[in-house]
């Protein structure tokens, strides 16, 4: 069974950049779309973006300028980076797998973590 | 930049018929995707592909696509489905996904 886990700092201070890294065990990150999604507390799911195990991303237009996903296959992780944070980056942060052929749907995800920023 | 629209609420009584819409210019050209998600815990996926149901879903659940709006049908309602309810899907060139804002499931 695929299972995903996110790791990363819980606190990042507004201007930093946020750090995230998802890591995939019972199965090979090679073949397959790998997503990110966030959600503010108390509110809906936001996509981030997704990214090809060879390398090819999307991300959402709202949050372009800032976010870039990347991949280590030889560590079975995909990572998060998010420039230029502030308060209303604050959000419980999931990384998701999709297929080999679609980003979605999104079948298996973490257990999501929670990034809060302030000083 | 491309909008997917739930209801806030639905609310129904135990063994009922709860349907959840959701509605989007690019779902005749684009699959929905149904997740729920209880509190505290992750999303799970209940159907995929408009009107798929994943293994280990109840029957209960089921989808159907007609227009710009697919629907989510849970029949005979429990109250372990109280929670909230999304849809996702694509933008019209398949490039970005996009979420709806999501329902809340009440079982009355």
């Amino acid at each position: 069974q695929v299972q995903l886990q996110e790791s990363g700092p819980g606190l990042v201070k507004p201007s930093e950049t946020l750090s995230l890294t998802c890591t995939v065990s019972g199965g090979s990150i090679s073949s397959y779309y790998w997503s990110w999604i966030r959600q503010p507390p108390g509110k809906g799911l936001e996509w981030i973006g997704y990214i090809y195990y060879s390398g090819s991303t999307n991300y959402n237009p709202s949050l372009k300028s800032r976010v870039t996903i990347s991949v280590d296959t030889s560590k079975n992780q995909f990572s998060l980076k998010l420039s230029s944070v502030t308060a209303a980056d604050t959000a419980v942060y999931y990384c998701a797998r999709g297929t080999k052929t679609s980003p979605y749907p999104l079948s298996y995800w973490g257990q999501g973590t929670l990034v809060t920023v302030s000083s | 930049s491309y909008e997917l629209t739930q209801p806030p609420s639905v609310s129904v009584s135990p063994g009922q018929t709860a349907r959840i819409t959701c509605s989007g210019d690019a779902l005749p050209k684009q699959y929905a995707y149904w997740y729920q998600q209880k509190p505290g815990q992750a999303p799970v996926l209940v159907i995929y592909k408009d009107s798929e149901r994943p293994s280990g879903i109840p029957e209960r659940f089921s989808g159907s696509s007609s227009g710009t709006t697919v629907t989510l049908t849970i029949s005979g309602v429990q109250a372990e489905d109280e929670a909230d309810y999304y849809c996702q899907s694509a933008d019209s060139s398949g490039t970005y996904g996009v979420f709806g804002g999501g329902t809340k499931l009440t079982v009355l």
